[in-house]
């Protein structure tokens, strides 16, 4: 079963740091290109990062860059966003998510994590 | 940024009634269009993609049509399952943005 299930979420104070986790299987993980998405509470979808399956190239919303960084462990299946200067605006359920093919530009998403909680909050 | 436009953003309806929702994008994105699924407490879900596709396992009765644009999903013969909030993704640039979201109620 291609499964993705997410960590690292919790409760930060503003200008404060987090990483998140995003463990995969059931899956060639190292062929797929990777995202992290985000919903604010009660809000819509955002796309926030995305990288290669390589883990060369990546690119990241203009909302976090400079921020957040994406990355991958391949050897271990996992996906990662590292968090810093972290802002109220940021509060939201942070999904990972795997397009529906390996191949292409931009592909829409066929699985997506739980989710995992991030507060910023004092 | 290439900006994405959902209507109506509520919508209500009956078990059985056939619906739309359209989705208008701020600049051309030919047909690199997605529609997802959202029910209260879960993960989106993929239910369409180039616009018309129809990702494996997702039930005939939603189809999408459109191009350029202007892009509908329609639900023909609505489902008790099928009250959810439905999103349109456009994914013709590296920034994939989303619509604001269609709530589809009970009547």
């Amino acid at each position: 079963e291609v499964q993705l299930v997410e960590s690292g979420g919790g409760l930060v104070q503003p200008g404060g740091s987090l990483r998140l986790s995003c463990a995969a299987s059931g899956f060639t993980f190292s062929t797929y290109p990777m995202s992290w998405l985000r919903q604010a509470p009660g809000k819509g979808l955002e796309w926030v990062a995305a990288i290669t399956g390589n883990g060369a190239l990546t690119n990241h919303a203009d909302s976090v860059k400079g921020r957040f960084t994406i990355s991958r462990d391949n050897s271990k299946n996992t996906l990662y966003l590292q968090m810093y200067s972290l802002r109220a605006e940021d509060t939201a359920l942070y999904y990972c998510a795997k397009p529906y093919e390996d191949s292409g530009a931009y592909i829409p998403f066929d699985i997506w994590g739980q989710g995992t909680l991030v507060t910023v909050s004092s | 940024d290439i900006q994405m436009t959902q209507s109506p953003s509520t919508l209500s309806a009956s078990v059985g009634d056939r619906v739309s929702i359209t989705c208008r994008a701020s600049q051309s994105i030919s047909s690199w269009l997605a529609w997802y699924q959202q029910k209260p407490g879960k993960a989106p879900n993929l239910l369409i993609y180039k616009a018309s596709t129809l990702e494996s396992g997702v039930p005939s009765r939603f189809s999408g049509s459109g191009s350029g644009t202007e892009f509908t999903l329609t639900i023909s013969g609505l489902q008790p399952d099928d009250f959810a909030t439905y999103y349109c993704q456009q994914y013709s640039s590296y920034s994939r943005t989303f619509g604001q979201g269609t709530k589809v109620e009970i009547k």
